[in-house]
């Protein structure tokens, strides 16, 4: 695709709901990452994949939280049992080699849990 | 742990420089990068630095100094539309990208 895209754009739910959200990066991109960005923060690292390997989820706050990219293109960042603490725009990127090169960023989702 | 320092704010007028800078303290670095975003917009690439010194490109430079853990943005020629945050983003050795917490430039006619 021209760029990265992420669905939806906006979800709100109800405390205790899970939620799924999807990241389709560039077409060809090795490496795709996740980032959590509160307003007037930098992205916060979730994690990463190569391929369809997750190489690191050290930044997932909880078991809560899991990601998934089981064919290396398509991405779902699932949150389970949903608390008002997850309010959060969710912002996905994918770079072509991961090698410290540009990681090219989503429109990102925002997510309200009331 | 990962750190990083960057001003949180930083004010300037058309067609003037200015410099942003970042500290950084972190294990396995292997590069700095700055990104800059508009308000309500996505995170974009503007520089990479993996070695000691100045990269130029176009009105924005970035520089690295490894041995001091440190780093800035160097933007000439202001515009209004340089007017965003910018963040300083360390890459490390794990392959994962760790962000500043951002600097709110605001240019000035």
């Amino acid at each position: 695709g021209a760029g990265v895209s992420q669905s939806p754009r906006y979800k709100v739910t109800k405390r205790g709901q899970d939620v799924a959200l999807r990241c389709d990066p560039i077409s060809g991109h090795v490496s795709l990452y996740w980032y959590r960005q509160a307003l007037g923060q930098g992205p916060e690292f979730l994690t990463y994949f190569n391929y369809e390997a997750q190489q690191d989820k050290s930044g997932l706050p909880n078991d809560r939280f899991s990601a998934e990219r089981p064919e290396g293109s398509i991405s779902t960042l699932t949150i389970q049992r949903t608390e008002q603490r997850d309010s959060a725009m969710y912002r996905c990127a994918s770079s072509s080699s991961g090698q410290g090169d540009e990681q090219f960023f989503g429109p990102g989702t925002r997510l309200t849990v009331l | 742990g990962q750190s990083l320092e960057q001003p949180s704010e930083v004010t300037a007028v058309e067609g003037a420089i200015v410099q942003i800078n970042c500290t950084y303290q972190t294990s396995g670095f292997y590069g700095l990068s700055w990104y800059q975003q508009h308000d309500g917009g996505a995170p974009t690439f503007l520089s990479y630095n993996a070695l000691d010194g100045l990269e130029e490109t176009g009105r924005f430079s970035s520089f690295l100094s490894r041995s001091d853990s440190y780093g800035y943005l160097l933007l000439q020629e202001l515009q209004m539309k340089d007017s965003a945050s910018y963040f300083c983003a360390v890459y490390n050795q794990g392959g994962k990208l760790i962000f500043g917490q951002g600097t709110e430039l605001s240019v000035k006619p």
